[in-house]
């Protein structure tokens, strides 16, 4: 069964450092997609970054990169230069059938992110 | 702003009650996704439909029901309300034309089942 794995339940960073938020992951699929989401204190979930199984490239968006490592099942999101509205509750998902209209998205526990000024 | 819209925003009610979440996918959007955050249990996916039809089923309870309309908004009804039913339930629409595609979420209704 597919599943998502978010160990760290908190950090705290200091503000311009970089951050990494791990996920990993497990499913039989060999077609998936990986995302992260935020979710800041008012609720809404945002839409972060999304990597493809099949993508040869992490995928990066702005100061958001993945650290896709297929082999070792491990998609971690990274911030770099951390600003304090980064801080919220961050979600690693996980889509199977990359390709397949019907797929189910499960997501991890989430990793809560404040920033320190 | 996702371009996804719910309503309502909150919505308290009591248990044995029933009630309808409404919501409205981005333009363009085909399928729409319907997720339970609650403490205990995270986000869980309940249910999308695509186009019209049911497509793929997560953990719903028998007590809650969808549906997606042809002008493509999504009604989610929820019966017989516990409260353990009290969560935040947001929906989330995806173009999802046969490609990998991202899914928007929408702010959320917070039920709170007294």
């Amino acid at each position: 069964a597919q599943k998502i794995t978010q160990t760290q339940p908190g950090m705290f960073v200091q503000e311009k450092e970089a951050v990494t938020l791990d996920c990993t992951y497990d499913t039989s699929d060999q077609s998936y997609g990986l995302f992260w989401y935020k979710q800041p204190s008012s609720g809404e979930m945002i839409f972060l970054i999304y990597q493809g199984s099949y993508d040869e490239q992490n995928a990066t968006e702005g100061r958001y990169s993945l650290n896709f490592q297929k082999a070792r099942k491990s998609a971690n999101l990274v911030i770099s230069a951390s600003q304090l509205g980064d801080s919220a509750m961050y979600f690693c998902a996980m889509r199977e059938a990359e390709y397949s209209s019907a797929s189910k998205i499960i997501f991890g526990s989430g990793t809560r992110l404040s920033i320190r000024p | 702003d996702s371009g996804v819209t719910q309503t309502p925003k909150h919505l308290i009610t009591a248990t044995g009650q029933r009630v309808t979440l409404r919501c409205s996918p981005r333009s363009g959007d085909l399928s729409v996704y319907w997720y339970q955050q609650s403490l205990d249990q995270g986000l869980q996916f309940l249910i999308q439909y695509y186009n019209g039809e049911e497509r793929a089923k997560g953990n719903i309870l028998e007590r809650f029901s969808a549906q997606q309309f042809p002008d493509l908004h999504s009604e989610l009804n929820l019966s017989s309300l516990e409260l353990g039913d009290s969560a935040l339930y947001f929906c989330a629409s995806s173009l999802l034309a046969g490609e990998v595609d991202t899914q928007y979420f929408g702010p959320g209704t917070r039920l709170t089942v007294l």
